[in-house]
C-alpha cells in the first residue's frame, strides 16, 4: 500500500516549457487535490477533484490545468512555465472530500523554473 | 470566511522540555481543526484532528491539542520534546477545503 505517489520528485524547467506532474493514490479515495507550498505561506490549493469526472479551481489556479484521468490518477499541467511557479507541489487525496475528511499527502515535487 | 494564524514562525526547545505551538482560528461556524507535521523534504503527515467531540485531542507521537472555543485557539503541546520532533508544523482549519496556517518550524536542541 503506497498511499499517494508523485512523479517526478525534482524538475528544472526553462521559462515557457511545459510539463505534467503525475499523482496516483491506491486508497480508493474519491477526492484528490493539488497544492503548492511556498516559504512562509503554508499550502495553497491549486485545483481539486471531488470525484472522478469533476474538477474545480482552488485558491491559485492561474497558469495550471488538471486532469482526473480515473479514480486513481490526478495530473497537474503547466502549459508555459514561469519563474513564479517555482515551488514545491503536493498532491493529496481523501475518502469523500467532506468535513472533516482527512487528507493524505504525497512526498512532493520540487519544481524550479529558470 | 475561515482563517488560521500560527503565532510563532519558529520555536526552539531543548530535548526533554515541553513543546507549545500556538494556533488561533477564525470561523463563522463550528470548525474542524487539524495539525499536520512535515519533516524535511517529506510530505505532510496528520498528527491529530478535532471534530467537535472531545475538546482535548490526542495524536501520534505524544502530541495533543486542546480546542478552546472561548479563545478561538487550538494549541499543540507535547510534555517532552525529542530530537525527532524537529520539523515544520501546520495548523489547518477545514470548511470543506483545508485552510493552512503559515507553519511553525520546531527546532530541538540536544
Amino acid at each position: 500500500n503506497a498511499g499517494v505517489t508523485q512523479t517526478p520528485k525534482f524538475q528544472v524547467l526553462k521559462t515557457g516549457q511545459s510539463m505534467t506532474l503525475q499523482c496516483a493514490q491506491d486508497m480508493n479515495h474519491n477526492s484528490m487535490y493539488w497544492y503548492r507550498q511556498d516559504p512562509g505561506m503554508g499550502l495553497r490549493l491549486i485545483y481539486y477533484s471531488a470525484s472522478e469526472g469533476t474538477t474545480d479551481k482552488g485558491e491559485v489556479p492561474n497558469g495550471y490545468n488538471v486532469s482526473r484521468l480515473n479514480k486513481r490518477e490526478f495530473s497537474l499541467r503547466l502549459e508555459s512555465a514561469a519563474p513564479s511557479q517555482t515551488s514545491v507541489y503536493f498532491c493529496a487525496s481523501s475518502k469523500t472530500g467532506g468535513i472533516p475528511d482527512t487528507q493524505y499527502f504525497g512526498p512532493g515535487t520540487r519544481l524550479t523554473v529558470l | 470566511a475561515q482563517s488560521v494564524t500560527q503565532l510563532d514562525s519558529h520555536v526552539s526547545v531543548s530535548e526533554g522540555t515541553p513543546v507549545l505551538l500556538r494556533c488561533n482560528y477564525s470561523s463563522s461556524y463550528s470548525p474542524s481543526l487539524f495539525w499536520y507535521v512535515q519533516h524535511p523534504n517529506k510530505g505532510l503527515q496528520l498528527l491529530l484532528k478535532y471534530t467537535s467531540a472531545a475538546t482535548l485531542v490526542k495524536g501520534i507521537n505524544g502530541f495533543e491539542a486542546e480546542f478552546k472555543k472561548s479563545e478561538t485557539s487550538f494549541h499543540l503541546t507535547k510534555p517532552s520534546a525529542h530530537m525527532s520532533d524537529a520539523a515544520e508544523y501546520f495548523c489547518v482549519v477545514s470548511g470543506g477545503k483545508l485552510i493552512f496556517g503559515q507553519g511553525t518550524e520546531l527546532s530541538v536542541k540536544p
